[in-house]
């Protein structure tokens, strides 16, 4: 138990799908962020957020929506995604951006 | 283009005997950090280690830093088979904004 809680652990959703993931710590940290993980692939950071402004938005595709209403909180709002979108994504946090980073279990991704 | 690139990709070991895992990084860095993730799990932090410092111990791991050859090592000593797992670096460059930058990772496999 790292003190990140992501949900839900597992979806399946189809590409017309609206669906979002929560990501919520509660270990005061500042900084949050959203990772990708696919298969053979390194860990690639989507985007980060600190003191709830997002600092980084590493060029992802606009189906991918990030939300971060309080320090503690964070979403990633999914639509119309595509089968190659599956992946296992990892929320992170930590007390300052790029210091030593909690994540959580993360969420195993399947778009059909 | 990914800043840290671990090696071996794979390395199997008898249970008790050390494992050694190196990275490599390409530009100057604030610091490098070490990470461990059991298969479809999240990332556990395992050390941080700083650009000024050469070593540093905790419990059966060492990490070293050599920022002349922009390399690291990890020696896990007298592995168990709870070792077992994916081991990533991960880089905090220097002038690099908000992102720490993962490698692909070594998978650590200890038999008994």
């Amino acid at each position: 138990e790292t003190g990140v809680t992501q949900t839900p652990r597992h979806l399946v959703m189809g590409m017309t799908n609206k669906k979002s993931l929560k990501c919520e710590q509660h270990l005061g940290h500042n900084a949050m962020y959203w990772y990708k993980q696919s298969a053979k692939k390194p860990l690639e950071l989507m985007f980060v957020y600190s003191l709830e402004e997002r600092v980084e938005n590493n060029s992802v595709p606009s189906r991918f929506s990030p939300e971060c209403p309080n320090s503690s909180h964070l979403f990633l709002h999914l639509h119309t995604l595509q089968p190659e979108d599956s992946a296992l994504y990892l929320c992170a946090s930590s007390q300052r951006v790029n210091t030593e980073a909690f994540f959580g279990q993360g969420t195993r991704l399947t778009v059909v | 283009s990914q800043q840290g690139e671990e090696d071996p990709q794979a390395l199997s070991i008898q249970e008790g005997e050390n494992a050694t895992m190196n990275c490599s990084y390409k530009t100057s860095i604030n610091n490098l950090q070490w990470y461990r993730q059991n298969s479809g799990r999240g990332l556990v932090h395992l050390i941080l280690i700083r650009s000024n410092e050469r070593e540093k111990h905790s419990g059966r791991l060492r990490v070293t830093l050599d920022t002349s050859k922009k390399s690291s090592s990890l020696l896990i000593t007298a592995s168990r088979a709870a070792d077992t797992a994916s081991y990533f670096c991960a880089t905090d460059p220097t002038g690099g904004g908000n992102k720490l930058t993962f490698g692909t990772g070594t998978q650590l496999k200890v038999e008994l």
